[in-house]
């Protein structure tokens, strides 16, 4: 089974500026990787799927990167609305699907 | 709009079962694969099983083989999980998910709200 590790548990940052989001696997698992973004009593939303393309109505200020074993999401400009939790996902390596822990991002 | 919706939660017993069951509309149902996925409040996302279009071929985490059955009408446009033999590990948020992606390379395209599952004596 593939571990995806995220860090920070938890990031503090302020209005308008930039969020950088790590995830880990513990193998390759190429390209294949996504992320989510969840609010409170909400179901999870997707941003990024295949490491870097963003998902349909996902503004441009979400991007991702990286292959392999280590991946980051970016958020630029951070709103008010992008207070949430983040998961990576991985999907070359199943059964299982796994996801990371996540981290949760609040205002600083 | 893709909507999935989900019911079927409940309060049950240890070694109880219960059956879930999510009604999707908005997009062509037996094209697709479908996917629960479960979460426990404060703690990572699980995947719990994969269906695939025709309802052929099933997938299981380790930890809910033998005991969850995961079947599809596509008459009904319907994904259901029976679950058996219920520990109170499984208590969870149970999600029905449409996958994006090809051959079996899926990522997590559209959740339902989920529902509820609580297995306490």
């Amino acid at each position: 089974e593939v571990v995806m590790t995220q860090s920070p548990a938890t990031l503090s940052v302020s209005l308008g500026e930039t969020a950088t989001f790590s995830c880990r696997a513990s193998q390759s698992v190429r390209r294949y990787l996504a992320w989510y973004q969840q609010k409170p009593g909400q179901a999870p939303r997707l941003l990024i799927y295949d490491a870097s393309s963003r998902a349909t109505g996902i503004p441009a200020r979400f991007s991702g990167s990286g292959s392999g074993t280590e991946f980051t999401l970016t958020i630029s400009s951070l709103q008010s609305e992008d207070f949430a939790v983040y998961y990576c996902q991985q999907y070359n390596n199943w059964p299982p699907y796994t996801f990371g822990q996540g981290t949760k991002m609040e205002i600083k | 709009d893709v909507h999935l919706v989900e019911s079927g939660g409940a309060v049950v017993q240890p070694g109880g079962s219960l059956r879930l069951s999510c009604v999707a509309a908005g997009f062509t149902f037996d094209d697709y694969a479908m996917v629960w996925v479960r979460q426990v409040p404060g703690k990572r996302l699980q995947w719990v099983s994969l269906i695939t279009w025709d309802g052929g071929t099933a997938y299981y985490a380790d930890s809910v083989k033998g005991r969850f059955t995961i079947s599809r009408d596509n008459r009904k446009n319907s994904l259901y999980l029976q679950m058996n033999n219920l520990r109170p590990e499984d208590t969870a948020l149970y999600s029905c998910v449409k996958p994006g992606g090809y051959y079996f390379n899926y990522y997590m395209d559209v959740w339902g709200k989920g529902t509820t599952v609580i297995v306490t004596s």
